[in-house]
């Protein structure tokens, strides 16, 4: 079974720092690009980032490059999202999810089969 | 950016048929766009339902149906049911790995 479970949410200052973790199961991690979705309170889905199987590309929303990192470490099966220069518009429920193939490079394409629980970032002072 | 458009809310009788949309400021959807929908239900992790434009997944129920409609993408739900009420995003694929989530649709079984 498919288990991605996020962490490392919470309150954080205007111009601070976070980093998300999503902890991965049930697949090889190694074979699959990842994915971050976020979603403001009472308000729609936003693609934020997502990198390819082979680590070798990462692609943003415009919304966030620059500001925001994602990686991830196959000897831990864990996707993670560095986030900086946070702003009151980051705050939202990110979700992590798993896409269906290994190169978005190649596909050229993002989408999602697989999603977590979500985790809450809230930005305030 | 392209922007991806959705009926804001939907009803449907329990039992009744109901056809969400999904559009483009591009222009007319195509199989290209590789048309994804998912259902988020309150408080809940969205779900992925149909994949490029009328594909499903195992868990997907049976009364879900996609396809692409007069320029657009289209899910057909046939025979809804209550569990059925929820948020529905549908998601577009463009140049360049960069996806757009419609702005979702809220359908009510009533």
């Amino acid at each position: 079974e498919v288990q991605l479970v996020e962490s490392g949410g919470g309150l954080v200052q205007p111009g601070g720092s976070l980093r998300l973790s999503c902890a991965a199961s049930g697949f090889t991690f190694s074979s699959y690009a990842m994915s971050w979705v976020r979603q403001a309170p009472g308000r729609g889905l936003e693609w934020v980032s997502a990198i390819g199987g082979g680590d070798d590309s990462t692609y943003y929303a415009d919304s966030v490059k620059g500001r925001f990192t994602v990686s991830r470490d196959k000897s831990k099966n864990t996707l993670y999202l560095q986030m900086n220069s946070l702003r009151a518009d980051d705050t939202a429920i990110y979700y992590c999810a798993k896409v269906p193939w290994y190169s978005i490079a190649a596909a050229s394409r993002v989408a999602f089969d697989y999603w977590g629980q979500g985790i809450l970032v809230t930005v305030s002072s | 950016q392209a922007v991806v458009t959705q009926e804001p809310s939907l009803t449907v009788s329990p039992g009744g048929t109901v056809t969400l949309t999904c559009g483009s400021s591009t222009g007319a959807v195509t199989s290209g766009h590789y048309p994804y929908w998912f259902q988020q239900k309150p408080g809940q992790a969205p779900r992925t339902l149909i994949y490029d434009t009328r594909n499903k997944h195992s868990w997907t129920p049976a009364r879900f149906s996609g396809s692409l409609l007069g320029g657009k993408a289209a899910l057909t739900l046939s025979g809804a049911q209550p569990e059925d009420e929820a948020e529905y995003y549908c998601l577009l694929s463009y140049n360049g790995a960069r996806p757009v989530f419609g702005g979702g649709t809220k359908l009510t079984v009533l």
